[in-house]
């Protein structure tokens, strides 16, 4: 089986500050690791994803994630954040090998002026 | 690309009503399609995983007979309340994955929700 966790249930930075999502995983196969976003009111929308190939993984909005299974971790990082990146974000996880995809609590990410 | 819809977007009711949510995958074939079920602030809890031309598989506590899937064609999935009561009352959210080989057939990509208030 395979499970999620994400550090913090929410996560507030100044806009040009780092922004850091910690997302811990456990499976007993080789994962696939995703991390989702979503505005209020609004379904998921797709950052990245980490499917066995390169370790870091780059996304859209200037996310970035990296795949370190030594710490069976999946940390989201975005140099500098910007006001419109206020969101929740998910982290997933599936087997490698079935449908089974199961999502963390979530991080509601703040962005102050 | 992989864009999925979803229709409604919002939904009011009558108690005891039934009411139809369709789930579309616009621009790939969809072999299985799931059905969430999100509460405020809180992540997203799998109802039903559905597989075009088969039945659906229900997570343990839902109710099949009340939450009816069918997935009849590779671009569409419905899920239908039936004789809805206030506690159906929530944002639900489809997502599709492309068929096994595709380019992204690991990836789910997620509709934008309905949101569901039974009076």
């Amino acid at each position: 089986a395979q499970s999620v966790t994400q550090l913090g249930s929410h996560v507030s930075v100044s806009e040009g500050a780092l922004v850091l999502l910690r997302c811990n995983y456990s499976s007993s196969v080789p994962p696939y690791l995703f991390w989702y976003v979503q505005y209020p009111n609004q379904g998921l929308q797709l950052l990245l994803k980490y499917t066995s190939a390169a370790t870091l993984v780059k996304g859209i909005n200037g996310f970035e994630a990296e795949f370190k299974k030594s710490e069976t971790s999946f940390h989201l990082t975005k140099p500098s954040a910007h006001m419109s990146d206020a969101a929740e974000y998910f982290c997933a996880v599936t087997p490698y090998n079935n449908n089974d995809m199961r999502f963390g609590a979530g991080t509601r990410l703040t962005v102050k002026p | 690309g992989a864009v999925v819809s979803q229709h409604p977007s919002r939904v009011i009711c009558k108690s005891g009503t039934s009411v139809k949510i369709e789930c579309r995958s616009l621009d790939f074939q969809a072999t299985t399609m799931f059905w969430y079920r999100q509460f405020p602030k809180q992540s997203l809890m799998l109802m039903a995983t559905s597989n075009e031309g088969s039945k659906a598989t229900y997570e343990q506590g839902v109710e099949k007979d009340k939450f009816l899937i069918n997935h009849a064609s590779l671009t569409l999935s419905t899920l239908t309340v039936t004789s809805a009561h206030p506690e159906d009352s929530s944002f639900y959210i489809c997502s599709a994955r492309e068929r096994a080989g595709g380019l992204r057939w690991e990836t789910q990509y997620f509709g934008p929700g309905t949101r569901l208030l039974v009076l």
